[in-house]
């Protein structure tokens, strides 16, 4: 079964430094990946997502992902994070065209300091 | 724009009691989810829900656990005898009907079992 790793459980940084969140998935077949954000006392939404073509993504806030097929990694990144960027970041792949539901890793809390 | 909603926020029960869990997914959704995170873990897949049955559900969904869409537009989860280990938040999710497709998220209802 598919499983997904995020390498960072806690991470701190101050405004305007660069971030760069790490996953890597476990299944090398036909995959879509996703990054979820939870802002505190918010549900999850949606950052950004790949399913096919160009490997770099560009989401919403800034945020940006690349896929790299032959390290099984889709890591999260942002040249210069903001104070509001603090929140909980959620990998998850999904098993390919026909998969039916998300595997998620186990999150990765940011807190931006002001 | 379109939200998944759930209700309640907030769900406090007796160990060994029933809950219901309600969701109204997005209207032209078709596929319904329902996932949850205890508190430090990660996001769990619970089970998904398609044209009127289950199609896919985890080790955790046992005989304690059940899914009903009773009418056009409320996804329920049930859970028949509560235990301490029950508590977490609980995340009903939908998606359009394309094969792997994005999952929009609801607030959640957080389970507390005393």
């Amino acid at each position: 079964a598919q499983s997904v790793s995020q390498h960072n459980h806690h991470v701190i940084l101050s405004e305007a430094a660069s971030l760069e969140l790490g996953c890597n998935y476990s299944y090398g077949g036909t995959v879509n990946l996703f990054w979820y954000v939870q802002y505190p006392g918010q549900h999850l939404q949606l950052l950004l997502k790949y399913f096919s073509g160009d490997p770099l993504v560009k989401g919403i806030k800034g945020f940006e992902a690349e896929f790299i097929k032959s390290k099984f990694s889709f890591n999260l990144r942002k040249p210069s994070v903001q104070w509001s960027d603090t929140a909980e970041y959620f990998c998850a792949v999904n098993d390919g065209p026909g998969g039916n539901k998300l595997v998620f890793g186990a999150g990765t809390i940011l807190r931006v300091k002001s | 724009e379109p939200e998944v909603t759930q209700t309640p926020s907030h769900q406090v029960t007796q160990m060994g009691q029933e809950v219901i869990l309600r969701c109204v997914p997005i209207s032209n959704h078709l596929y319904f989810y329902w996932y949850r995170q205890i508190l430090g873990q990660k996001v769990e897949f619970l089970v998904s829900f398609y044209n009127n049955e289950i199609s896919e559900k985890s080790e955790i969904f046992d005989d304690q656990f059940s899914v009903e869409r009773p009418d056009g537009s409320n996804f329920t989860l049930k859970i028949r005898s509560t235990k301490l280990e029950d508590s977490a938040m609980y995340f009903c999710a939908s998606r359009r009907g394309t094969s792997g497709g994005t999952l929009d998220f609801g607030p959640g209802t957080r389970l507390t079992v005393t």
